[in-house]
Parts: structure tokens; C-alpha cells; sequence
């Protein structure tokens, strides 16, 4: 079975600080991982996903198999970051079973 | 493309009665999924197909929950006899084939059973 663990519902930074979002996961095979975001009144969509080792609109995020997390972090969060995040895993037997997390609201204070 | 479609964006039923949502995926896209949203559990899959088959249906809460893919272009996700803890958001959302690739989240619909 594959899970995707968001422990933290809500987390409240003021701008300038860094943010931290936790995700854990458990899947037998070989996953990819993708951070989702749903910004006020808007679809939800990718922000990034572990394959492209990028960094979007200043996030990143590294796959730690070890620990089975990949968290996303921001050194210096703005107030337009505030929104909904969500860790997502995709796996299965047919290979893009795509499973979310619990998801994490942002709250970014001036 | 206008991206993935789904209708009505609102829906207010009385308990008891049939709902069917409805969503169109990307042209060319071939897997669609379907998810619930929300504010206790978040983002739960109910159902997701494969080239317009179900390929896992184990999120499906009930027997009165059903969707159904009849060709590439439609999918419809129905309720009956639908339940005010049915009220949720429900997006609709599709992705090529293959592992590792982005899904595009339709607008939702908001259900409000009363």
C-alpha cells in the first residue's frame, strides 16, 4: 500500500522566515514524489516533483529514501506563498497511482 | 486546451437524491482520476482509470459511489442515493501515461447534500 503522511495541518511563518513542510511516505517499490499547490480560488497544481531536482518560485525539495521523506523547504517565505501544500506519491502496480497527503496550509504573516 | 473540465462547479441536493458529476479530461491524456477533498482527510482518490478502465477503485467509499469511463473524452462520477457527510469538493483530474508524470486538477465541484 502506498501512504503519504503530512503531520503538520497548519503552519503559520512570518515573511522573511524559513519555512519547513514535512512529508513522509511508505510505498514497497521505487516512487516518485511531487509537491502540489492550491493557491486561493485556484486548481490545484504541480509545484515540483523529485525527478527534476529543481527549485520552483524558491521551494526545494530533496528525496530521502532513507528516512522515506521528502520535505520542502523555503529559506525565505513571502506572503504570496501562503496556501495549500500537498505531498503526493505516485506508484502501483500500473505505475501512476498518483496518492496525496493530508496537505498542509501555509499561513505566511507581514 | 482548456484543461480538464468538470461540471457543475456547484451542486446543492436534498439528502436522498442522485448526483452525478461530470469531467472531461486533456485530449490525449490517458489516465483520470477522481478525488475528494476534504477539510478532516484532504485529498482522497476515490477511483482512477486507465486508457477508460478502472484500474483502482478501493477509495470508493460505498457501494453508492460509481464512476464510469465510456470513452477517452468523459467521466462521470455518481451518488445515489447521496448524504449531507457526501458534501465535499470533487476534482477530477488527468495525466499522460507513465510514471512521474504531472496531473492536471479540473476547477471541482463543490457538493452540498442537505
Amino acid at each position: 500500500a502506498q501512504r503519504v503522511t503530512q503531520p503538520e495541518k497548519l503552519l503559520s511563518v512570518f515573511k522573511g522566515a524559513p519555512v519547513e513542510l514535512k512529508c513522509n511516505y511508505s510505498y514497497s517499490g521505487s516512487p516518485e514524489l511531487f509537491w502540489y499547490v492550491q493557491y486561493s480560488r485556484q486548481r490545484l497544481q504541480l509545484l515540483l516533483r523529485h525527478i527534476s531536482r529543481e527549485s520552483i518560485k524558491g521551494f526545494t525539495a530533496d528525496l530521502n529514501k532513507g528516512e522515506t521523506s521528502f520535505h520542502l523547504k523555503k529559506p525565505f517565505a513571502q506572503e504570496e506563498d501562503s496556501a495549500m501544500y500537498y505531498c503526493a506519491l505516485s506508484g502501483g502496480a500500473a505505475g501512476n497511482k498518483l496518492t496525496f497527503g493530508g496537505g498542509t496550509r501555509v499561513l505566511v504573516k507581514p | 486546451d482548456a484543461g480538464v473540465i468538470q461540471s457543475p462547479r456547484h451542486e446543492v441536493t436534498e439528502m436522498g437524491q442522485e448526483v452525478t458529476l461530470r469531467c472531461k479530461p486533456i485530449s490525449g491524456h490517458n489516465s483520470l482520476f477522481w478525488y475528494r477533498q476534504t477539510m478532516m482527510r484532504g485529498l482522497e482518490l476515490l477511483i482512477y482509470f486507465n486508457n477508460n478502465v478502472p484500474i483502482d477503485d478501493s477509495g470508493m467509499p460505498e457501494d453508492r459511489f460509481s464512476a464510469k469511463m465510456p470513452n477517452a473524452s468523459f467521466s462521470t462520477l455518481k451518488i445515489q442515493p447521496s448524504e449531507p457527510r457526501d458534501s465535499a469538493v470533487y476534482f477530477c483530474a488527468s495525466s499522460p501515461r507513465g510514471r512521474g508524470t504531472e496531473a492536471f486538477f479540473g476547477q471541482g465541484t463543490r457538493l452540498t447534500v442537505v
